[in-house]
């Protein structure tokens, strides 16, 4: 693989179902974010972490976990989904917690029903 | 509170020149981004300013004002294929990055 990949592309889900949404990048960069865009609104930050082993919270973290076990790896998991959680999630990367270019993945287009 | 503005949505003819404009308000300042989506695809990076002034990549150019919390994207001898939506996002104290909600450009024959 050359990048981010995310899994799955797409997604139906009920309400009050676990889903954990994958995202794996082999660039060996040491930040990943963790994104939520809706139509209207700007990329929303819900999670990142700065290197392995670390975690903070975003913007809209409410309702989403995320952990960060290895440097390629970076899954987001929503416990109990609800109809506000439908979006497209997008996972980034970037060479360091303060660096500039953020790398995306292709998106998980999520709908909670 | 944060705020990054940008017009909702711009209209320009194939060939000519259009700027996007995006003005910002956050809790400190390092560095502005732009980027550019394509419908149904993900944000790819197209400029980064830190200081003042205009930063040329080809037929696109950036510019910056940290004193007026502005910044612009300049696209020239536009193409079709330029018909997306363009990002703006300022890195913030904390290194997070904040972001505009997207200028939908849309390019005409």
């Amino acid at each position: 693989i050359a990048g981010i990949t995310q899994a799955p592309t797409s997604q139906i889900l009920a309400a009050g179902r676990r889903m954990t949404l994958r995202c794996t990048q082999d660039m060996r960069h040491n930040a990943m974010y963790w994104y939520r865009q809706d139509l209207g609104l700007g990329l929303r930050l819900i999670h990142y972490s700065n290197t392995a082993g670390t975690t903070g919270k975003g913007e809209v973290p409410d309702g989403y976990s995320v952990s960060r076990a290895n440097t390629d790896d970076f899954p987001l998991t929503l416990a109990s989904a609800v109809p506000s959680q439908t979006s497209v999630y997008f996972c980034a990367s970037s060479d360091s917690g303060t660096s500039n270019e953020q790398f995306f993945g292709p998106g998980t287009r999520l709908t909670v029903l | 509170g944060q705020n990054i503005d940008q017009p909702t949505e711009m209209t320009a003819t194939e060939g000519a020149i259009v700027q996007i404009n995006c003005t910002y308000q956050t809790s400190g300042f390092n560095g502005l981004f732009w980027y550019q989506q394509h419908a149904g695809e993900a944000p790819t990076f197209l400029s980064y300013n830190v200081l003042d002034g205009l930063e040329e990549k080809g037929r696109f150019s950036s510019f910056l004002s940290r004193s007026k919390g502005y910044s612009y994207l300049l696209l020239k001898e536009l193409q079709m294929k330029d018909s997306a939506s363009y990002l703006c996002a300022v890195l913030d104290s904390n290194y997070q990055l904040i972001w505009g909600a997207g200028t939908k450009l849309i390019i005409k024959p």
